[in-house]
């Protein structure tokens, strides 16, 4: 039983292409996440929705944007896919007890994203 | 803002050896601790966790002590393995009821056998 799974596992695309991951988690979180994480390690949020809101780091490119059809998935859209963008993307989720913040994440396996 | 520092790695050991990676933060309130493990080719994984001062993290042998005084959770092993290879990420999740979280760098442990 897999808790929050992605697909695809390995994205290979050309510049300027369109592609989309998907996340869903089977955990009845109300708290979705996109992390993207670079050569180094880095782990930078990227976006965080639940029912009320999505949050948006406000450094992350408007090529990038979160679909949410229901309260178990979070997909992610990336339109003109640059270089940059190569990195492996982690979607999370994590229950928020409104007003409680001690909750952990629970990550994908992420999706490795390889633009030439 | 709130952050996160952790010590750069690589850290490098022979196997059985003690294990300490160090984790400061500065948050406003009260936030709750947490570090993680990524195990190459995977996802990140909550190994331990804090929620107030004082309180002591313990997973698969890790500790981490959860101190204000010092804004401090270092990360502690008494004898690690060749199987503990991965990289540590120390977080916080700050009070208040927000659930947007903040995380270290990340430090790479490598152990030798």
């Amino acid at each position: 039983d897999t808790a929050v799974s992605q697909t695809p596992k390995y994205l290979v695309t050309q510049m300027g292409n369109d592609k989309s991951i998907k996340c869903e988690q089977n955990l009845g979180h109300d708290t979705m996440y996109w992390y993207k994480q670079d050569s180094k390690k880095f782990l930078k949020i990227m976006f965080s929705y639940n029912n009320k809101e999505l949050i948006i780091n406000e450094t992350v490119p408007n090529r990038f944007s979160p679909k949410s059809p229901d309260k178990a998935h979070l997909n992610l859209h990336i339109n003109s896919l640059e270089l940059g963008d190569s990195a492996v993307y982690f979607c999370a989720s994590s229950q928020d007890r409104g007003g409680k913040s001690y909750n952990e994440q629970f990550f994908g396996p992420g999706t490795r994203l390889t633009v030439l | 803002g709130d952050s996160v520092t952790q010590m750069e790695g690589p850290v490098t050991l022979s196997e059985e050896a003690f294990l300490t990676i160090n984790c400061t933060y500065t948050a406003t309130g009260y936030p709750s601790l947490f570090w993680y493990v990524q195990y190459p080719g995977e996802g990140l994984q909550l190994l331990l966790k804090a929620t107030k001062a004082d309180d002591k993290g313990s997973n698969k042998g890790f500790e981490a002590t959860y101190r204000k005084e010092t804004t401090s959770f270092h990360l502690e092993k008494g004898s690690v393995q060749v199987s503990d290879s991965a990289v540590y990420f120390c977080a916080l999740l700050p009070g208040g009821g927000s659930y947007i979280p903040t995380f270290g760098r990340g430090t790479s442990l490598i152990v030798h056998p």
